[in-house]
């Protein structure tokens, strides 16, 4: 069984200053990575996922997450954050063997200020 | 391409009814899991379907069930609801269960 604890249940911070949002997790297998997005009153959207290969992955919109196996962390990080940033943040794992059902954290609410 | 879609958007019930939710999954993705949010938490994993058959359940009692038809949509089935229930009801759908999902926008479900 996998367990994701995110560290902070809110972040606030201004706009267009940097900003990191925790993830740990706990695993007794290999496990696949992913950080979501949630809107007000919508569903999730994938943000970025790690599956295997270089431990920094990126989206297309500025995040980046690094994979750290000896920390058991996935940390969420952006270097300069807009208005439009906030929203509810997920982070999720998967049993590689497991058929990819997620497990996710309590999620992290990021409050972007002008 | 339509995304996963979910029916319907919202939903009232009352304590002891009965739910059915809908979800079609994008076109071609034979994988479909329903998860439950509870307002302030993160989703709970509650079934997988892949090729009309189960192959996962999460930690939810026997008042829930779902099935896939051949078309590769699902439901998801509450039964004698309670408050606790209340929640967003979300679809996810995937080539296969080794992919990555797909989210839908839920179902807001409110039992009074």
């Amino acid at each position: 069984a996998q367990s994701v604890t995110q560290l902070d249940s809110q972040v606030p911070v201004f706009e267009e200053a940097p900003v990191e949002l925790r993830c740990n997790y706990s695993s007794s297998v290999s496990v696949y990575l992913f950080w979501y997005v949630q809107y007000p009153n919508q569903g999730l959207q994938l943000l970025l996922k790690y599956l295997s290969g270089s431990t920094l992955v990126e989206s297309i919109n500025g995040f980046e997450a690094e994979f750290n196996k000896s920390q058991t962390s996935f940390h969420l990080r952006k270097p300069s954050v807009h208005i439009s940033d906030t929203a509810e943040y997920f982070c999720a794992v998967s049993d590689t063997n497991a058929g990819n059902m997620l497990t996710f954290g309590g999620g992290t609410r990021l409050m972007v200020k002008p | 391409d339509a995304g996963v879609t979910q029916s319907p958007t919202h939903l009232i019930k009352t304590r002891g009814q009965h739910v059915t939710l809908r979800c079609s999954p994008i076109s071609g993705h034979k994988s479909v899991s329903w998860y439950q949010q509870v307002l302030g938490q993160g989703p709970q994993f509650i079934f997988q379907y892949y090729e009309k058959e189960e192959r996962g359940r999460g930690n939810f009692p026997d008042r829930f069930s779902a099935r896939q038809f051949p078309n590769y949509s699902s439901e998801l089935n509450v039964n004698a609801l309670l408050l606790g229930d209340s929640a967003l009801y979300l679809c996810a759908s995937s080539l296969s269960p080794n992919y990555g999902y797909t989210f839908g926008s839920g179902t807001r479900l409110t039992v009074v």
